[in-house]
């Protein structure tokens, strides 16, 4: 089984400045890991994904994130949020192990990022 | 691309009642995965389909219950509602689950 920790619930953040936004997890095998961002009264966007390789990946709006193997965790990252970066933000993972069953995400319970002008 | 459509956006009911949920996938998607997200939470796995199987479920009761079409939408059926099954429901669809799922903007459950 897996488990997603977001320790941050919100972050308030003045607009040019940088952001970080905290995601550690907890799993038995090996585990894909997943950015989602959730605008106001509408569904989740995929921001960016690690599978494998580089642990630097960079997702849509300018966000990157390092994925920390030793450490679990997977930190997403902005070096100058905008008003339109407000939002909530969920870390997520899935198990690499693939089975007749399929897989399903397992997700944090958010970060909402609030950038004040 | 459609994108993945949900309906209702709203839906007040009573306790005891059943509710239907639709959702149509996007275009070229085969699996379909539906999630309830409480207020102020992380959404939470109720089941997933894959070909019309279902083939993954979360810790909820029986009571929850869906379909997939050939077509590829969906349905979840919840039955006797209790007051805590008010929450956002989102569907999620997807042709390989690891290039991550496409939502919907969910349906807003509220339980009286």
């Amino acid at each position: 089984a897996q488990s997603v920790t977001q320790l941050d619930s919100q972050v308030p953040v003045f607009e040019e400045a940088p952001v970080e936004l905290r995601c550690n997890y907890s799993s038995s095998v090996s585990v894909y890991l997943f950015w989602y961002v959730q605008y106001p009264n509408q569904g989740l966007q995929l921001l960016l994904k690690y599978l494998s390789g580089s642990t630097l990946v960079k997702g849509i709006n300018g966000f990157e994130a390092e994925f920390n193997k030793s450490q679990t965790s997977f930190h997403l990252r902005k070096p100058s949020v905008h008003i339109s970066d407000t939002a909530e933000y969920f870390c997520a993972v899935i198990s690499s192990i693939t089975d007749n069953y399929g897989q399903n995400f397992v997700f944090g319970p958010g970060t909402r990022l609030s950038v004040l002008p | 691309e459609t994108g993945v459509t949900q309906s209702p956006t709203h839906l007040i009911k009573t306790r005891g009642q059943q509710v239907t949920l639709r959702c149509s996938s996007q275009s070229g998607h085969n699996t379909v995965s539906w999630y309830q997200q409480a207020l102020g939470q992380g959404p939470q796995f109720i089941f997933q389909y894959y070909r019309e199987e279902e083939n993954g479920r979360g810790n909820f009761p029986p009571r929850f219950s869906g379909l997939q079409f050939p077509n590829y939408s969906s349905e979840l059926n919840v039955n006797a509602l209790e007051l805590d099954d008010s929450a956002l429901y989102l569907c999620a669809s997807s042709f390989a689950v690891l290039d991550g799922y496409t939502f919907g903007s969910g349906t807003r459950l509220t339980v009286v």
